[in-house]
C-alpha cells in the first residue's frame, strides 16, 4: 500500500525567502506524486505531478519538486515565498490502479510580511 | 469551460438523517471520485466511479453509497448520519485509466448536529 508523510504540520518563511515543504512517500513499485494547495474555504488545486520523466518537475506558481528515489522523497520548493503563497499543502500518491489518491496531513505554510 | 461543480455548497443536518451531495464532473473527464476532509486533516478517498459502477472503495462503511450518471455526474448518499461524518466533502474528475491527474470542486461542507 502506498503512504506519505509530511515531515512537518506547519512552516514558517518571511517574503522573499526560499519555501521547503518535505514529502516522504512509500509505494512498493514507481508511483506518480503530486502537490496540491488548498487555500482556505477553497477546493485543491493541482501544483505540479510526477509521473516518471523528469525527476525535477515544474508547477505553477513557481513552485517545483524533486522526486528522488533513493531518499523516498518528493520535496516542494520555491526560490521566493510570495503573501500569496500562505495555504495548505498536500502531497499526494496515486495508486496504479484506478488513480485512487492517497494524502498526506498536510503542510500549512505562513508567510510573513 | 466549466470545472467540477458541487451543490450544495453547505448542509446542516441531524443525527440519523440522510443526505444527498452532488458533483458534475469537468467536461471531458468520464471518472468521479469523492473524497472526506475532516477538520486538520487530509482528505481521505471514499469510492470512485467509472461507467456507473463503482470501481474503488476506501475504508468507510456501507453508510456511504453513491451512484453515477449516464452523463458522468454523481451523487455521495450518506444514510444514518453521525456526528462524525461531519466535513468538508471533495468531488474529483478524471479520465479512466493511466495517472492522469485529477481536478477538484470547491466541496460541501457538511455539518451534523
Amino acid at each position: 500500500a502506498q503512504s506519505v508523510t509530511q515531515l512537518d504540520s506547519h512552516v514558517s518563511v518571511s517574503e522573499g525567502t526560499p519555501v521547503l515543504l518535505r514529502c516522504n512517500y512509500s509505494s512498493s513499485y514507481s508511483p506518480s506524486l503530486f502537490w496540491y494547495v488548498q487555500h482556505p474555504n477553497k477546493g485543491l488545486q493541482l501544483l505540479l505531478k510526477y509521473t516518471s520523466a523528469a525527476t525535477l518537475v515544474k508547477g505553477i506558481n513557481g513552485f517545483e519538486a524533486e522526486f528522488k528515489k533513493s531518499e523516498t522523497s518528493f520535496h516542494l520548493t520555491k526560490p521566493s515565498a510570495h503573501m500569496s503563497d500562505a495555504a495548505e499543502y498536500f502531497c499526494v500518491v496515486s495508486a496504479v490502479y484506478g488513480n485512487k489518491l492517497v494524502f498526506g496531513a498536510g503542510t500549512i505554510l505562513r508567510v510573513k510580511s | 469551460d466549466a470545472g467540477v461543480t458541487q451543490s450544495p455548497t453547505h448542509l446542516i443536518k441531524t443525527r440519523g438523517q440522510q443526505v444527498t451531495l452532488r458533483c458534475s464532473p469537468k467536461s471531458g473527464h468520464d471518472t468521479v471520485s469523492w473524497y472526506q476532509q475532516a477538520l486538520g486533516q487530509g482528505p481521505q478517498f471514499i469510492f470512485q466511479y467509472y461507467e456507473e459502477e463503482e470501481r474503488q472503495r476506501g475504508n468507510f462503511p456501507d453508510r456511504f453509497s453513491g451512484h453515477q450518471f449516464p452523463n458522468y455526474s454523481s451523487e455521495l448518499n450518506v444514510n444514518a448520519l453521525l456526528l462524525g461524518d461531519s466535513a468538508l466533502y471533495l468531488c474529483a474528475s478524471s479520465l479512466w485509466g493511466g495517472t492522469y491527474e485529477q481536478y477538484f470542486g470547491p466541496g460541501t461542507r457538511l455539518t451534523v448536529t
